[in-house]
């Protein structure tokens, strides 16, 4: 069964205006991690946000927020105020608490590439 | 600016031949991973260290890859003989496992294999 969902492989959003991204995940592990990553097209990997399954609050870093909903199991990246450079892959990934609480790996999903229109 | 290191960044390479990628991590980082990134199947994980000891590599095709850490400052990735399905883009990526989340990617080597 899929871990990660991100059923909008793509999305158009006008340049200063906001966008969310969704994302949902599966998983029976109390404890997880749940972090969304930025691949522009030169290929690189940036990490953008992380939220832990018992962070109270939703995390954000600048421009960015996770809107978590624990109950609904969903993950959605907001971005306010796009610019151009915001033109990229999206990945939302879920580290699962394994091997005695140790940092395990990250399942991706499939990825939402952004295009935002001067 | 601390960063993960891959090399090569591009290799061609004939089926059959052997490939080996390498990743030096960030300096202290006790946690390593290869990832592999293909048009099919996206991001998925090949071998997981921590402390240089092999913890996970069920996403690895036992038969021609192969994953190690000679020492702390080095992870090898090898495909032996190299197929055209394994033409991808390989990332490595490590963290410090005790104290923070956080995965730092290096660049990836984009692998071609005619």
């Amino acid at each position: 069964a899929q871990k990660i969902t991100q059923t909008q492989p793509g999305m158009f959003v006008q340049e200063k205006e906001a966008v969310t991204l969704d994302c949902t995940y599966d998983t029976s592990d109390p404890s997880y991690g749940l972090f969304w990553y930025k691949q522009p097209s030169s290929g690189e990997m940036i990490f953008l946000i992380y939220q832990g399954s018992y962070d109270q609050q939703n995390a954000t870093e600048g421009r960015y927020s996770l809107n978590f909903q624990k109950a609904r199991k969903s993950a959605n990246l907001v971005i306010s105020a796009s610019q151009l450079g915001d033109s990229a892959m999206y990945f939302c990934a879920m580290r699962e608490v394994n091997y005695g609480g140790s940092q395990g790996n990250l399942i991706f999903g499939k990825g939402t590439k952004l295009s935002v229109k001067p | 600016d601390a960063r993960v290191t891959q090399t090569p960044r591009h290799k061609v390479t004939e089926m059959g031949q052997e490939v080996t990628m390498r990743c030096q991590p960030i300096l202290g980082h006790n946690t390593v991973f290869w990832y592999r990134q293909t048009m099919m199947q996206g991001l998925e994980l090949l071998a997981y260290f921590r402390n240089r000891a092999p913890l996970d590599d069920s996403g690895m095709p036992k038969d021609r890859f192969s994953a190690e850490m000679p020492d702390a400052t080095l992870a090898t990735l090898k495909i032996q003989p190299s197929e055209p399905r394994d033409s991808a883009v390989y990332f490595c990526a490590s963290g410090d496992g005790d104290s923070s989340y956080e995965q730092y990617f290096g660049p990836g080597t984009r692998l071609t294999v005619t």
